[in-house]
This record gives structure tokens, sequence and C-alpha cells, in this order.
């Protein structure tokens, strides 16, 4: 049974490009989280959506940031017209069920690190 | 105030040691938590979960104190392969959100 699956794990973009995330959640699991990690910072959370549905973006900064997961397919994390602040780790987690349901682990892929240059 | 407060360290200890963390959380309505561990540049696992009558995973234990809105881990008889960054984690009430602190790092030296 694979894990949660990131990809790229590394991402180099020129400020103003765009940059796609993916994350395949663990089999069986239908909700998938994002979160940011800054140099030297703990994890923010940005969105958790299930199939086709957004539950909570309020972590989600207002402008450039988009997030889905289609009914086909892996989630998607896209920044547009990245800049040098956008630089960071970005880390997919899915779970059975919402980690709002007492004690339901999280499962983290192993990220992917936007470098904006 | 942070929603989860965790001392930075680095906590430097040799192996063998009992080492103890703690953190405290705003959120009186919080209703899961957890210790994860993330080890540099990779991805956070889940350590244990913290339950209020507080529990045990061989060498770690870990502690709920709801009134004083604290958790605790414990460390006994630490190995090198117990370096890593600990973070503590806190599910809000009627929340999806897991909120991270941002880490307590612990150095085992032989």
């Amino acid at each position: 049974n694979a894990g949660v699956m990131q990809n790229p794990r590394h991402l180099v973009r020129r400020r103003g490009q765009e940059a796609r995330l993916r994350c395949s959640p663990m089999k069986g699991h239908s909700h998938v989280y994002w979160y940011r990690q800054l140099p030297e910072e703990g994890l923010k959370f940005m969105v958790y959506l299930q199939k086709e549905n957004i539950i909570d973006e309020s972590g989600m900064p207002k402008e450039r940031f988009s997030a889905e997961f289609p009914k086909e397919g892996p989630s998607i994390l896209r920044i547009q017209q990245v800049v040098r602040g956008d630089s960071a780790a970005y880390f997919c987690a899915s779970s059975p069920s919402g980690t709002g349901v007492m004690n339901t682990e999280a499962f983290f892929g192993q990220g992917t690190r936007l470098t904006v240059v | 105030r942070k929603e989860v407060e965790q001392d930075p360290g680095p906590f430097n200890v040799p192996e063998g040691a009992t080492v103890a963390f703690n953190c405290t959380y705003s959120n009186s309505a919080s209703q899961s938590f957890f210790w994860y561990r993330q080890d540099c540049r990779k991805e956070p696992k889940l350590l244990m979960s913290v339950y209020s009558s507080g529990n045990e995973d061989g060498r770690f234990t870990a502690q709920l104190n709801r009134a004083s809105q604290y958790i605790s881990l414990l460390i006994r008889d630490s190995k090198l392969s117990d370096s890593a960054t600990y973070l503590c984690v806190v599910t809000p009430y009627n929340t999806d959100k897991l909120i991270f602190g941002t880490g307590t790092r612990l150095q085992v030296f032989p």
C-alpha cells in the first residue's frame, strides 16, 4: 500500500511563473490536506479537500493560490505568478476520514520543495 | 499568542538520558492531540496520539492536562536515532485542521 505520493520532490521556478504541485493520497483515503512549511517555521494549514469539494480553505492566501481534488487523478495545488516568498516545503496529507474525527491520523507525503529564483 | 507553543530547544542529551518536552495550546475546546516527529528535510510522521488518561508506547510517554492546556512527551533511555524535531499537534473542536507547534529539536549524542 503506497503512501501519500507527491511530485515533483523539488521544483524551481522563476518569479512570475506558475507552480503545480501534485498529491496522490493513500489508497482508500478521500480526505486531502495541504500544509506549507517555511524555513525554520512550523507547518501551516492551507486547505482541506474531499473529492471535487473544497471543505476548508481558510489557510490559503487570497490571491494566486488555488487547489483542487478532481474526481479522477491527484490533488493539485497551483501557485500562479510565484514570488520569492512562496519558497517553502509544501506537504500533502491524507486521511480516511476528516482529522476532526477524534484521533484520526493524517499521513504525510514527502513534500515538494519549491524554490523561486 | 500562538495556538500551540513549544520550547524550540535544542535539547542536547547523552544516550540513555531521559528528556521531557512540553507544549501548551490556547484553544480550550481542542479535541485531539498528537506528537509528530520530523527528521531534517523530511515529512512529519505520527509518533503517538495523546489521550486524557495518558499513554505509553515503549520508551515514550505522553500526558495531557486539559485544565492547564498542557501536553508533555517523555522519552526514556534516549537513542541516537531519537535525534529529530518533535512537533506538538492539536485539532481544534469542530475543525479538520491540524495546528502544529514550531517543534522542539532534540539532539542525542554518544
